[in-house]
């Protein structure tokens, strides 16, 4: 168990529709990191916060946007959603955006199913 | 970013010792290598890190050439829970911090 809880573990449902992802990190953990993995792809980095502020942005959709909440937990926001949104969705947690150990500690993902 | 290149896949005999490489030539002095495994579909989990000397730890050894190049991740004794994908990581120095996944190295193995 890495300490990092992500909700919903599986979810269905509509293109165009929009759903929100919940990350709660490990304990004591400022750093959350969003990852998409698509079917037999590799991971690929969407956004991370540190602390509730916006650190760091890559291939993220302007469909998507994500937020970090004063309790630290975060949220991803996908909406529009297309059948190619269909993925796992990982969260993960370190402690703090400049910690030498560097360790990231992944939860168990999001499975997005888009019919 | 510094980028990696794996091998898109190896097998190992169960009990043999695995070795995985991973090349990174346009790595920064103060960059670090971090491998990682993701079991099927679960979370990716942390296996090891280095700077400069080798490291090795109750999961696995780490390997840096000299000049930093590449590396080696090695499972001295691979059990078939060892199948896993492998990812080698440079970790960017910036202030953004992103941590950037390639396609990693598929192994397997064989009984």
């Amino acid at each position: 168990d890495s300490g990092v809880t992500q909700t919903p573990k599986h979810l269905i449902t509509a293109t165009g529709q929009r759903v929100t992802l919940r990350c709660s990190p490990r304990s004591g953990d400022l750093s959350v990191y969003w990852y998409q993995q698509s079917l037999d792809q590799g991971l690929q980095f969407l956004i991370q916060y540190y602390n509730g502020e916006e650190r760091a942005k890559g291939n993220i959709l302007e469909r998507f946007s994500a937020q970090q909440f004063p309790d630290l937990h975060s949220e991803l926001n996908l909406s529009s959603l297309e059948l190619g949104d269909s993925a796992l969705y990982f969260c993960a947690s370190s402690v703090g955006a400049r910690s030498n150990t560097g360790e990231l500690f992944f939860g168990e993902g999001s499975r997005l199913t888009v019919l | 970013d510094a980028k990696t290149t794996q091998p898109p896949s190896m097998d190992c005999a169960e009990g043999r010792a695995a070795n995985l490489p991973c090349n990174h030539s346009t790595i920064s002095g103060n960059e670090y290598v971090y491998w990682y495994r993701q079991i099927h579909s679960q979370g990716p989990q942390y296996i090891i890190h280095g700077l400069k000397n080798n490291e090795t730890n109750e999961m696995a050894s780490l390997i840096i050439t000299e000049d930093r190049k590449s590396s080696t991740l090695i499972l001295p004794h691979a059990t078939l829970r060892d199948t896993a994908v492998y990812y080698c990581i440079v970790r960017v120095a910036s202030g953004t911090y992103k941590y950037i996944f390639g396609t990693g190295t598929r192994l397997k193995v064989l009984a």
